[in-house]
């Protein structure tokens, strides 16, 4: 089945940096979706981001699925940032394959 | 927010007996799924259904099985409960199966002893 490794596994940042995570897939997709699950479990879609880039606030997502990749952008980081960011693509048995996710911890 | 509710939200129970989670929805949506999370192995699907009682299994189903007598209702049933059964399960719905945003509910935290 398809794969989907996500990097960095762990990362800290200060209160107002910027970060890039990376989600890379082993084959084309045409569904890939960006998670973020706070610190109390809650799992929230950020975006459904098949091809292209989208923006939501301080949140930004670029996919290409031709070079098999999707980069999530944080900009001005917050403390309510901190989590697991998941993405998720499609494979072909119709079921979404979760990565297993960039752990953000967000000092103050 | 999308309208999924899980219950019971946390659950322990002993090796050896029944168990049913229940995730109801008011969004209509044609597909729900049995999600469970652990450590290590983060997000994986147990079973799913694209309509009343068309149901079919996902990757990691042995040992459950599943039930959506309506549209807002998708059962998880754990026959007879293993330790290796301890979890977060998550339910989630999507308005078709390949080109739409999935949505969760808030997880139950399920404890087999």
């Amino acid at each position: 089945g398809i794969q989907v490794e996500q990097s960095p596994p762990d990362l800290i940042l200060q209160e107002g940096a910027n970060s890039t995570l990376r989600c890379n897939f082993s084959d084309s997709v045409n569904n890939l979706q960006w998670f973020h699950q706070n610190p109390w479990g809650q799992l929230i879609n950020l975006f459904y981001i098949p091809s292209g880039t989208k923006q939501n606030g301080r949140l930004s997502a670029t996919t290409v699925a031709t070079e098999r990749y999707s980069l999530l952008y944080i900009s001005s980081s917050q403390t309510t940032d901190s989590g697991v960011y998941f993405c998720a693509v499609l494979n072909a048995g119709n079921m979404l394959t979760f990565g297993g996710g960039t752990r953000l911890m967000v000092k103050p | 927010d999308a309208g999924i509710t899980q219950s019971p939200r946390h659950k322990v129970t002993e090796t050896g007996t029944p168990v049913t989670l229940r995730c109801h929805q008011t969004e209509n949506h044609r597909y729900m799924y049995w999600y469970r999370q652990d450590p290590g192995h983060g997000l994986r699907l147990i079973h799913y259904s694209y309509g009343v009682k068309d149901t079919d299994k996902g990757e990691v189903s042995d040992g459950y099985s599943v039930s959506r007598s309506k549209t807002e209702d998708f059962l998880l049933t754990l026959e007879s409960a293993t330790s290796s059964q301890t979890s977060v399960y998550f339910c989630a719905i999507s308005e078709s199966s390949d080109s739409a945003k999935l949505f969760f509910g808030s997880g139950t935290q399920l404890s087999v002893l």
